[in-house]
């Protein structure tokens, strides 16, 4: 069974920081990786989608990175903002056909940048 | 403009009472999903459906029903059966099952 972890589960920064967040997962048999970012009370926002084939993918002051074989994902963001503030969840989708619908989600990081 | 909706923002219901909540995309997409979100816990997946007239259960399917008579449509029923409804659930849509999902507001039910 697939499980994903997400360290840290809070994070805080000084704005302006460079910062990491980590997902890690148990099988490494995926079809792609997304990234989502959620505010308080609201949906999720997609902010990037890996395929298992990709190594990275960037979005303006985003970035994300994938290591398949060692079940490992990171979101780097570059100069933070207090904008920035929310929780990033990360899920990943499984190689299976029969099954390939299915997202298994981390529990987030909180992530607070302080002005 | 295209998106998901979901209605209404905020339900309150009493114990052993049905309650459906609404999710509508305009996206075109074929694939619909809905998720249930607690406090301290991933998303967790209760029904999908890939077409029209079709669906199936996800992880967490007792209590909940489903339906798909339209494209741009995938209501929800929370019925009495299920033990621990309050909740705050999330619809999702794609253009196929292992497409990037995109998510609609959210509605928060609360049952006492």
């Amino acid at each position: 069974k697939q499980e994903v972890t997400q360290i840290p589960a809070a994070l805080s920064v000084p704005e302006g920081e460079n910062l990491v967040l980590n997902c890690s997962f148990t099988d490494s048999a995926i079809y792609n990786l997304q990234w989502f970012r959620q505010d308080p009370g609201k949906g999720l926002t997609s902010l990037l989608l890996i395929q298992s084939s990709q190594r990275e993918q960037t979005s303006g002051r985003l970035n994300a990175s994938l290591d398949k074989s060692s079940g490992r994902s990171t979101l780097y963001i570059a100069a933070s903002q207090p904008g920035d503030s929310a929780t990033y969840l990360c899920a990943v989708r499984p190689e299976s056909g029969g099954s390939n619908y299915k997202l298994t989600f981390g529990k987030g990081t909180l992530l607070t940048v302080n002005p | 403009d295209g998106g998901i909706t979901q209605s209404p923002k905020y339900l309150f219901r009493k114990e052993g009472q049905n309650v459906t909540l609404s999710c509508e995309q305009n996206l075109n997409h074929d694939a619909m999903y809905w998720y249930r979100q607690d406090p301290g816990q991933g998303l967790r997946l209760i029904y999908y459906s890939q077409i029209v007239n079709d669906f199936q259960k996800g992880d967490i399917a007792e209590g909940y029903s489903v339906s798909r008579e339209k494209k741009e449509s995938f209501p929800l029923t929370v019925t009495s059966a299920q033990k621990n409804p309050t909740a705050f659930y999330l619809c999702a849509s794609s253009y196929a099952q292992n497409y990037e999902q995109y998510f609609g507001p959210g509605t928060r039910l609360t049952v006492t």
